[in-house]
């Protein structure tokens, strides 16, 4: 089944640095979207970024699509201690209703 | 504030058993899901409903069938519980078809003994 594929795996860095995942999907979209995961909980949102979009923004987010390459990027600039996580792309399957998740990027962000 | 809620954070149940898993939402959404998440691997789709009695099978639906008789709530059943049913479930809502956007319940981690 289509599935998004988040790159890397794992992620650790110093508060105050960027972190960059990224996610590469399979077949046309009509959208794309991110969600976070605290350890154990459910997941939250975090921005939808259309086909017809190819950047956007929300406080220290930044979202890039390249639909020719079949992939996204999300970017937390400045990162804290609190954005330690797991961040997951989730792709609509086109002209079905079912939203696929990736496998997930952990971030580690130490004080 | 809107919520979906899992009945159960923690079960621990016996092979052969049968397991329910209860998901009520508070938002009035048309659509629920529920996924299945295990390290490696994700989250996986088994079932998913458009309105009330309707249902859609997911990516991995074997073993598990859902049961929508009212609107706010989503039941997930394992007709008979085996141990590679061990994993963490998620349910979640969104407003309707054409709607992007999910709510998801905090989970409800199952192990089969």
């Amino acid at each position: 089944s289509q599935q998004g594929e988040e790159d890397p795996q794992a992620l650790s860095i110093q508060e105050g640095e960027n972190a960059t995942m990224n996610c590469s999907y399979k077949t046309s979209i009509n959208n794309l979207q991110w969600y976070r995961q605290n350890s154990g909980r459910g997941l939250v949102h975090l921005i939808l970024i259309r086909s017809n979009e190819r950047e956007k923004h929300s406080g220290r987010l930044r979202v890039t699509l390249d639909t020719s390459k079949k992939s996204s990027s999300l970017l937390i600039t400045a990162s804290r201690a609190a954005d330690t996580a797991s961040y997951f792309c989730a792709t609509d399957r086109y002209n079905t209703d079912k939203l696929i998740f990736g496998t997930g990027t952990r971030l580690q962000v130490f004080p | 504030d809107v919520k979906v809620t899992q009945s159960s954070r923690y079960l621990v149940k016996r092979t052969g058993e049968k397991v329910f898993l209860e998901c009520v939402q508070d938002m009035d959404h048309e659509n629920m899901f529920w996924y299945r998440q295990d390290p490696g691997l994700g989250l996986r789709l088994i079932y998913f409903s458009y309105d009330v009695k309707m249902k859609e099978k997911g990516d991995i639906p074997e073993g598990y069938s859902v049961s929508r008789e009212k609107k706010e709530r989503f039941s997930l059943i394992l007709e008979s519980a085996s141990t590679n049913q061990t994993s963490m479930y998620l349910c979640a809502s969104r407003t309707g078809r054409g709607a992007n956007v999910l709510t998801f319940g905090a989970g409800s981690r199952l192990t089969v003994l």
